[in-house]
């Protein structure tokens, strides 16, 4: 199976920082890679597909790049509702596989 | 409104079997995959299962094949996981998962709220 390894594993940043995470694949999976955003007691939120296209109704901070084994997560400036936990995955293969996420807080 | 409904968690001892089942609505449930994916508490997200539109493309993570088995209806719109064989590291909550496409070669693009399964004696 392909593993997704995220960095860093926990974030603390302000709100307006420019925050990026990235997310390394131990294969190449071309561009099919996808970010969500998961708030505590919630469900997933999906935010970018295909490593750079923003989901519907997803606010224009949030931006994704990279192809192949390296990508990259940013946000431009962070919002108070921006603090959660961020997941990366793969849907190039089956088993598809998610990266251990992200914690993003508030310093 | 897509609307994804889980059912069928609880309390099983190990070794036992469960049936999730996953109602779905608000979309034409036989034009996209579907999924089940997991996460135990306090930990992240695992992908359990996937199968395509008709069912003609079925995957597993390593750590379910040959325990658990994903099916779906069209007719009923409704996707199910026969889960057999239960171990403890199987407690989590398991979330019924919407794709954006009809195979696995979509990412996910709607979560259900979950239905939580806990394994134990």
């Amino acid at each position: 199976a392909i593993q997704l390894t995220q960095s860093p594993s926990s974030l603390s940043a302000s709100v307006g920082d420019r925050v990026t995470i990235t997310c390394r694949a131990s294969q190449g999976i071309s561009s099919a890679l996808a970010w969500y955003q998961q708030k505590p007691g919630k469900a997933p939120k999906l935010l970018i597909y295909d490593a750079s296209s923003l989901e519907s109704g997803v606010p224009s901070r949030f931006s994704g790049s990279g192809s192949g084994t390296d990508f990259t997560l940013t946000i431009s400036s962070l919002q108070p509702e921006d603090f959660a936990t961020y997941y990366c995955q793969q849907f190039n293969s089956y088993p598809q596989t998610f990266g251990q996420g992200t914690r993003l807080e508030i310093k | 409104e897509v609307q994804l409904v889980e059912s069928g968690g609880g309390l099983v001892q190990p070794g036992r079997s469960l049936r999730l089942s996953c109602a779905a609505s608000g979309f034409t449930f036989d034009d996209y995959a579907m999924h089940w994916v997991r996460q135990a508490p306090g930990k992240g997200l695992e992908w359990v299962s996937g199968i395509s539109w008709n069912s003609g493309s079925i995957g597993y993570a390593d750590s379910v094949k040959g325990r658990f088995t994903i099916s779906r209806d069209n007719a009923k719109n409704s996707l199910y996981l026969q889960m057999n064989s239960l171990r403890a590291e199987d407690t989590a909550l398991y979330y019924c998962a919407k794709a954006k496409g009809s195979s696995g070669w979509y990412p996910i693009s709607y979560w259900g709220q979950g239905t939580l399964v806990t394994v134990s004696s």
